[in-house]
């Protein structure tokens, strides 16, 4: 079946500019997560949905970061007022359940560059 | 100290030889443990869980030290195909934690 998909694969934006980047998790998958990944780095937990509900976003580092999940399905990470220090990739993942136990299916990423 | 820390890499070693990473974590109320393998450019996916016990997926084995915190993977008979960066998962309750990862280098 088909896997984690992200939408888009690379975005480039100047700063100040509001992006959207976009993941449809495997269909049935209830659990959805957010990371950050930076270049040399291991991924770096942002935000975790249980359904439509985000059920931990502590690691969501400003209040510029905002994540959606309307329908239990699709989600979109929104990050206003785009800073340099915000270029990396954005891994999006799923699993069957959440609360970490289970295996996480990641996607591609969005590759994000400020410029 | 870290949440969950890893060896510094990089590893080169030669093809065939085995190759032993650890990861240690601070927070004693982990309840489970992976170990992923990222390809350069490309996204994470499961190699392994950890297990109480230890296990073995062919070449790969994986064990937990809950005394002493911390994680290990060994791989025997290394292969050129095993040259990836391997990033240790720990999960403190609902949390999910990733290591920085170990790059490892199978030389031909």
């Amino acid at each position: 079946g088909a896997g984690v998909s992200q939408t888009p694969s690379n975005k480039v934006t100047e700063k100040g500019k509001y992006v959207e980047l976009r993941c449809d998790p495997i269909s049935g998958h209830t659990a959805l997560y957010w990371y950050r990944q930076s270049l040399g780095q291991g991924p770096e937990f942002l935000i975790y949905f249980q359904g439509t509900g985000a059920a931990d976003d502590s690691g969501l580092p400003n209040d510029r970061f905002f994540a959606v999940r309307p329908e239990g399905s699709v989600s979109t990470l929104k990050i206003q007022r785009t800073e340099r220090g915000d270029s990396a990739v954005y891994l999006c993942a799923s699993s069957f359940q959440g609360q970490g136990g289970y295996e996480q299916y990641f996607g591609p990423g969005t590759r994000l560059t400020v410029t | 100290r870290k949440e969950v820390e890893q060896d510094p890499g990089p590893f080169n070693v030669p093809e065939g030889a085995t190759v032993a990473f650890n990861c240690t974590y601070s927070n004693s109320a982990s309840q489970s443990f992976f170990w992923y393998r990222q390809d350069c450019r490309k996204e994470p996916k499961l190699l392994m869980s950890v297990y109480s016990s230890g296990n073995e997926d062919g070449r790969f084995t994986a064990q937990l030290n809950r005394a002493s915190q911390y994680i290990s993977l060994l791989i025997r008979d290394s292969k050129l195909s095993d040259s990836a960066t391997y990033l240790c998962v720990v999960t403190p309750g609902d949390k999910i934690i990733f290591g920085k990862g170990t790059r490892l280098h199978i030389l031909p």
